[in-house]
């Protein structure tokens, strides 16, 4: 199967900063791909859809303005978590889509701690 | 959205058991996946099966597109089993709604 590759796995910030994670699809074209947010114990939420070269498309609830979205390549897209707090904290996943496939194909993850 | 509905919950196997999970979807879909989630979080695709049957090892799954179900098999299981299965559906803008997932335990 296809592989994508997150980074970083996990990290730990401090209240007020920012956070960038990396999405990377290491051997297909990705036109499309998607950023998910799992609580412990629960389902994963999706946050966000974007496209290469567009604007990405938020999910109801979830903020844009805390919450940006950057797909500037077939092969990257990245998530930036703007003056996290530590509700911020959660387990983020991207996955990918491309090639003609409706299949989607998953990162490992980054595990976000905001003390 | 799609809703995803997922049973049981939870599974408690003995080592060797046979077993099935269930996932049902409110609407029709062009995209249909099962994925075992490791305890490192990491989601492994078993199946990709908007429809009809796979088999993979003593994993196989079935999807009736027209009853807005599939059906995970789980045949003599083993310990490396346990994790958290997911069901996730997705209509023609391909977006995977996910399910609650079902939290397997098999026990040697």
């Amino acid at each position: 199967g296809a592989v994508v590759s997150q980074h970083p796995s996990r990290v730990i910030c401090k209240s007020g900063t920012s956070v960038k994670i990396e999405c990377r699809s290491l051997d297909f074209q990705a036109t499309t791909m998607f950023w998910y947010r799992q609580f412990p114990k629960q389902s994963l939420m999706l946050m966000a859809t974007s496209n290469e070269g567009s604007k990405a498309t938020y999910e109801q609830g979830v903020e844009k303005d805390k919450f940006l979205i950057n797909h500037a390549s077939l092969t990257l897209s990245t998530l930036t978590v703007t003056s996290a707090h530590p509700e911020d904290s959660s387990f983020y996943i991207c996955s990918a889509r491309g090639g003609g496939s409706t299949e989607a194909f998953f990162g490992q993850g980054t595990r976000l701690t905001v003390v | 959205g799609i809703q995803v509905e997922q049973s049981p919950p939870d599974l408690i196997l003995q080592e060797g058991a046979n077993s099935t999970l269930r996932c049902n979807f409110s609407d029709s879909v062009n995209n249909l996946q099962w994925f075992h989630q490791n305890p490192w979080g990491q989601l492994i695709n078993l199946f990709y099966i908007p429809s009809g049957t796979k088999q993979n090892g003593r994993l196989s799954a079935t999807t009736v597109a027209t009853e807005r179900y599939s059906l995970l098999y789980i045949s003599s299981s083993q310990t490396t089993d346990s994790g958290v299965y997911f069901c996730a559906a997705g209509p023609n803008d391909y977006k995977l709604s996910f399910g609650a997932g079902t939290t397997v335990t098999v026990r040697a």
